[in-house]
């Protein structure tokens, strides 16, 4: 399943409202994931079954879709949000993470 | 403190071995399904590997079946990743996660794979 992100890159200002797609290949129900990757760093998952919020995550990420069309949605944007984000479908294997969406301050 | 530690990362020639090791704490390792996932230097994430948390279920992209293969020892909270018959295209970060189908909700620092002449 390939899952497509888009905009590749974006630029943005701190109290900006972003919002972020995804789009699998082939429905995946739920079974989408998001994650932020601050610069050299690991990975940390934001947002679980499409729009379940992980514990501890601050309530401006919100995510929403199902089926092949997703969206995460970053109300008010924090200086630590300028990061790289990844979509990833945990349907079915391979699981297969997007191409990454670089949110870049304006 | 729920923590993923890796190790075993190094410089490697084409074509030889290494073994990635992967220490856990803070949680109950035996509940748990486990993944690898890599990051080629400037790129995007990729999915290495899972296995469930008996060892019944495991899975591979087919770019890396006959080459890579996991494994896990509960009784020693430890993931590993065997990978054989290395390329240049196997360079990466490589992290131990946590999770399955309801996502990667623990990750470690990462471990340094480069694979060169």
């Amino acid at each position: 399943t390939q899952m497509t992100q888009s905009p590749s890159s974006l630029s943005a200002s701190v109290g900006d409202r972003v919002t972020i797609t995804c789009r699998a290949s082939q429905t995946i129900s739920t079974y989408l994931n998001w994650y932020r990757q601050q610069p050299g760093r690991a990975p940390e998952i934001l947002i679980y079954d499409a729009s379940t919020l992980q514990s501890g995550v601050p309530t401006r990420f919100s995510g929403s879709g199902s089926g092949t069309d997703f969206t995460l949605t970053i109300s008010s944007l924090q200086s630590e949000d300028f990061a790289t984000y990844y979509c990833q479908q945990s349907y079915r294997t391979p699981y297969t993470f997007g191409q990454g969406t670089k949110l870049e301050i304006k | 403190e729920v923590q993923l530690v890796e190790s075993g990362g190094g410089l490697v020639k084409p074509g030889g071995s290494l073994r990635l090791s992967c220490a856990a704490s803070g949680f109950t390792f035996s509940d748990f399904s486990l993944n690898w996932v890599r990051q080629a230097p400037g790129k995007g994430l990729e999915w290495v590997s899972s296995i469930s948390s008996t060892s019944e279920y495991i899975y591979y992209p087919n770019s890396m079946k006959g080459r890579f293969t996991i494994s896990r020892d509960n009784p020693k909270n430890s993931l590993y990743l065997q990978m054989n018959s290395l390329r240049a295209e196997d360079t990466a970060v490589y992290y131990c996660t946590r999770g399955d189908s309801y996502g990667m909700d623990v990750w470690g620092q990462g471990t340094t794979v480069t694979v060169s002449s």
